[in-house]
């Protein structure tokens, strides 16, 4: 089974521009998360998602950033404008809700951003 | 609430020694606890994990946790440190407090190997 694929890999891009990271859970799952790591703060959670549905965004760290799952294969996360501070690898993972907890979350390779 | 602590951002062994990573975690109900591996340029992938029944779990890479919920402990330990052992490595504690399993990361603890 395919894992976890975030596109692009690595982006570099100007302040100011616009840039969309992309994600496509494991088949079957019904939780997807978006984190961001850096060397300052650690690995932080942005947003999840169940079911398609936003239930905590309260990591987003500001109104630049937004996050949308139209459908249960595909979300995406925008940060527009981008700024150099937004440098950092940005994960995002899936997990499927079972019994009464435990399960493991399976992240994706990351997207590495530059904004210069 | 539930948080996580892991106690030093980097840890260093030599080759063949003994690894200790250290976990200790809060959690107002009983938790479930996972240490999660972080390889250069690469995603977290789970290493072990603890949900119910034995205490000691043992894990991918000869790996091993003990969970101690008198110490609220979940340390990770490895007998004999391999090259290929060097990573990021995170503890990470779930509950269902709030009606989420939602897990919390702690800051991870680097592990460098010398030869």
């Amino acid at each position: 089974d395919a894992g976890v694929i975030q596109s692009p890999r690595h982006e570099v891009t100007e302040m100011g521009q616009e840039v969309t990271l992309r994600c496509k859970p494991i088949s079957g799952h019904d939780y997807l998360f978006w984190y961001r790591q850096t060397m300052m703060r650690g690995l932080e959670l942005l947003i999840y998602f169940n079911n398609n549905v936003p239930i905590d965004d309260s990591g987003m760290p500001e109104d630049r950033f937004s996050a949308k799952m139209p459908n249960a294969s595909f979300s995406t996360l925008k940060i527009q404008p981008s700024e150099p501070r937004d440098s950092a690898v940005y994960f995002c993972a899936s997990t499927k809700q079972q019994g009464q907890g435990g399960n493991t979350i399976y992240f994706g390779e990351g997207s590495w951003l530059t904004v210069v | 609430a539930q948080s996580v602590t892991q106690l030093g951002s980097h840890v260093s062994v030599s080759e063949g020694a003994l690894v200790l990573l250290r976990c200790n975690y809060s959690s107002s109900v009983p938790p479930y606890l996972f240490w999660y591996v972080q390889y250069p340029n690469q995603g977290l992938q789970l290493l072990l994990k603890y949900t119910t029944g034995a205490t000691l779990v043992k894990g991918i890479n000869g790996f091993e946790a003990e969970f101690k919920k008198s110490e609220t402990s979940f340390h990770l330990t490895k007998p004999s440190a391999h090259m290929s052992d060097a990573a990021e490595y995170f503890c990470a504690v779930s509950d269902q407090a709030g009606g989420s399993y939602i897990p919390t990361f702690g800051r991870g603890t680097s592990l460098i190997v010398h030869p």
